[in-house]
């Protein structure tokens, strides 16, 4: 099975802020990555897939960049709205893997 | 639009068997693979299994092979997730999602309870 490693696993940051957040997985997987963005009670929403590809719809401060074996997100001025824990996904092979989530906090 | 509805969580006792069912509506259901997701009290998001479009292929994860099974049926826009010989480790929130790759939309759950 392939490992994804997340990081960091929680992090306070400010609004207006740049955050970062990084996947490494095990074992090269290509570009097929997704990351998404899940708030508390609420099901997961998907920012970005293929790696780098926008979601139709999620703003443009959200971006996604990597391939092979690590993958960023990227949030270019936090919002509000943007608290929340994210988790990457790699859809290379069977089984699927998340990351183990990274938390963001407002500071 | 999208939508996707979950239903069949409740109680149920170690050992015993649940029934998930996620009706699809919004989009041509027949045309994509399928997915099940859950997630754990507390805890991260956890793939569970695929379906291709067709029923014909199907994938799920070690921790429940040989007790889940991931079926559909296209005439009536349905996902299913059979589960049996259920745990307490089981006990999740379960999502169907649209897509076999990185899912693109999602239910909003159903929840699964395995306690004595």
């Amino acid at each position: 099975d392939i490992q994804m490693t997340q990081s960091p696993s929680s992090l306070s940051a400010s609004v207006g802020d740049r955050v970062t957040i990084t996947c490494r997985a095990s074992q090269g997987i290509r570009n097929d990555l997704g990351w998404y963005q899940q708030k508390p009670g609420k099901a997961p929403k998907r920012l970005i897939y293929a790696a780098s590809s926008l979601q139709s719809g999620v703003p443009s401060r959200f971006s996604g960049s990597g391939s092979g074996t690590e993958f960023i997100l990227a949030i270019s001025s936090l919002q509000p709205e943007d608290f929340a824990t994210y988790y990457c996904l790699q859809n290379n092979s069977f089984p699927r893997t998340f990351g183990q989530g990274t938390k963001v906090e407002i500071k | 639009e999208v939508q996707l509805v979950e239903s069949g969580g409740g109680l149920v006792q170690p050992g015993g068997s649940l029934r998930l069912s996620c009706a699809a509506s919004g989009f041509t259901f027949s045309n994509y693979w399928m997915t099940w997701v859950r997630q754990a009290p507390g805890k991260g998001l956890e793939w569970v299994a695929n379906i291709k479009p067709d029923g014909s292929d199907k994938y799920c994860v070690d921790s429940v092979r040989g007790r889940f099974t991931i079926s559909r049926d296209n005439a009536k826009n349905s996902l299913y997730l059979q589960m049996n010989s259920l745990r307490v480790d089981d006990t999740a929130m379960y999502y169907c999602a649209t897509g076999g790759g990185a899912p693109a939309s999602w239910g909003q759950g159903t929840l699964v309870t395995v306690s004595s």
